[in-house]
């Protein structure tokens, strides 16, 4: 069964700033997924990838699926950005759907 | 830009009732989902559905749930005799393919009392 560990667990920014969030996995897998969960607790997908880089905006998602390693970056941080920010992998023969989630990062970027 | 919508926002049931949770996925969606989340836990899957029949299902699902498309347009979550431990935000998801995310509704939280 995979694991997800995300680190770190919380963390707090200053409007400007830029952040890194990792995530890695144990097991291999077909495609993990970045997310972000609002205050109100309604998830958005950020990210599907596989492999390499994929931007957006002001956030950029890579994977090393070599070392079993994924970061999220949000350049020029803003408060706005504040949420929960959630990796989760599918596994190789299983449902696409059948995600396992890591516990989450909590941001908060102060103005 | 389509959306999935879930309905209600929040129930609360007495235990041992039977409760519905509705999606209405984005319409040309294929692929359907339920999640869950205790509250201060990680989200965890539930099912999948494609094609009118159950893809997976985690150890969670068990006899006490269903899900059905009585139609062409929702995707239902039945929790038969509810517990106190089912009390979670329940989310439902779609996608038109495997190779693109998942598109999240808002969630139904559900408490049992």
């Amino acid at each position: 069964k995979n694991e997800v560990e995300q680190s770190p667990q919380n963390l707090t920014a200053q409007e400007g700033e830029f952040i890194t969030i990792n995530c890695s996995y144990s097991v291999g897998i077909s495609a993990l997924h970045w997310l972000q969960q609002h205050p109100g607790g309604g998830i958005v997908s950020l990210f599907m990838l596989s492999s390499g880089k994929k931007k957006h905006g002001r956030l950029i998602a890579t994977i090393n699926i070599q070392e079993k390693h994924s970061s999220l970056h949000i350049t020029a941080s803003h408060p706005r950005d504040s949420a929960v920010y959630i990796c989760a992998v599918g596994n190789y023969g299983g449902s696409q759907g059948n995600l396992i989630f890591g516990k989450g990062t909590k941001l908060s970027v102060k103005p | 830009e389509p959306e999935v919508t879930q309905t209600p926002s929040h129930q609360v049931t007495q235990m041992g009732q039977e409760v519905i949770l509705r999606c209405v996925p984005i319409s040309n969606h294929l692929y359907f989902y339920w999640y869950r989340q205790i509250l201060g836990q990680k989200v965890e899957f539930l099912v999948s559905f494609y094609n009118n029949e159950i893809s997976e299902k985690s150890e969670i699902f068990d006899d006490q749930f269903s899900v059905e498309r009585p139609d062409g347009s929702n995707f239902t979550l039945k929790i038969r005799s509810t517990k106190l431990e089912d009390s979670a935000m329940y989310f439902c998801a779609s996608r038109d393919s495997e190779d693109q995310p998942q598109h999240f509704g808002d969630g139904t939280r559900l408490s049992i009392l």
